[in-house]
């Protein structure tokens, strides 16, 4: 079983749709739990921490279920820009003091007009 | 703009060469990384330094070989490599006394071809 699992896509969806991701991870000692963007044939960037409560920034929402061990990310009113693929990422903090960040393959978004 | 830069941003080399990759950051972080991503694939990590020492070795072949002389600089050695090792190679640093929540933040990367 992968770390990470998403659904690779793509997710087609016009311009204003509402459209969400899920993810689930295998190990039950991730302690923190993040989504990037990656545009083409760039390097992936933060786009969000995902907290316990669930937390929003602007039009993206993301939840997080301990219990089930699955991660969400909810974009409203798409935007063209925000086509992209999205990484579910998960992180184990070791007692060296260092972060292990562990990546899923991705989920590509493609907004059109 | 990027506060870690890798050097080059293309590189192509036969199986016999000799290269290194190099990453700069400009954040004061105390951790860097070194992550391969391949087509279709998720990143993959391939070495850990945390205050200048090796962390983490992710069962890399031998023919990639590290380096991390300070905190803000980090090296990948290749030499004699395979096809199969063309793709992004990622450097990433992050600040790891800042705890779990530490995000990471990545160069622009180098793309390599093996021929």
């Amino acid at each position: 079983r992968k770390e990470v699992e998403q659904d690779p896509g793509p997710f087609n969806v016009p311009e204003g749709a509402t459209v969400a991701f899920n993810c689930t991870y295998s190990n039950s000692a991730s302690q923190s739990f993040f989504w990037y963007r990656q545009d083409c044939r760039k390097e992936p960037k933060l786009l969000m921490s995902v907290y316990s409560s669930g937390n929003e920034d602007g039009r993206f929402t993301a939840q997080l279920n301990r219990a089930s061990q699955y991660i969400s990310l909810l974009i409203r009113d798409s935007k063209l820009s925000d086509s992209a693929t999205y990484l579910c990422v998960v992180n184990i903090r070791f007692s060296g003091g260092y972060n292990k960040l562990i990546f899923g393959a991705g989920t590509r978004l493609a907004v059109h007009p | 703009e990027t506060g870690v830069t890798q050097t080059p941003r293309h590189l192509v080399m036969g199986m016999t060469n000799k290269k290194s990759l190099k990453c700069e950051q400009h954040l004061g972080h105390n951790a860097m990384y070194w992550y391969k991503q391949s087509a279709k694939k998720p990143l993959e990590l391939m070495f850990v330094y945390s205050l200048e020492e090796r962390v983490e070795n992710n069962s890399v072949p031998s023919r990639f070989s590290p380096e991390c002389p300070n905190s803000s600089h980090l090296f990948l050695h290749l030499h004699t490599l395979q096809p199969e090792d063309s793709a992004l190679y990622l450097c990433a640093s992050s600040q790891s006394d800042r705890g779990p929540n530490s995000p990471l933040h990545f160069g622009n990367g180098t793309r390599l071809t093996v021929t």
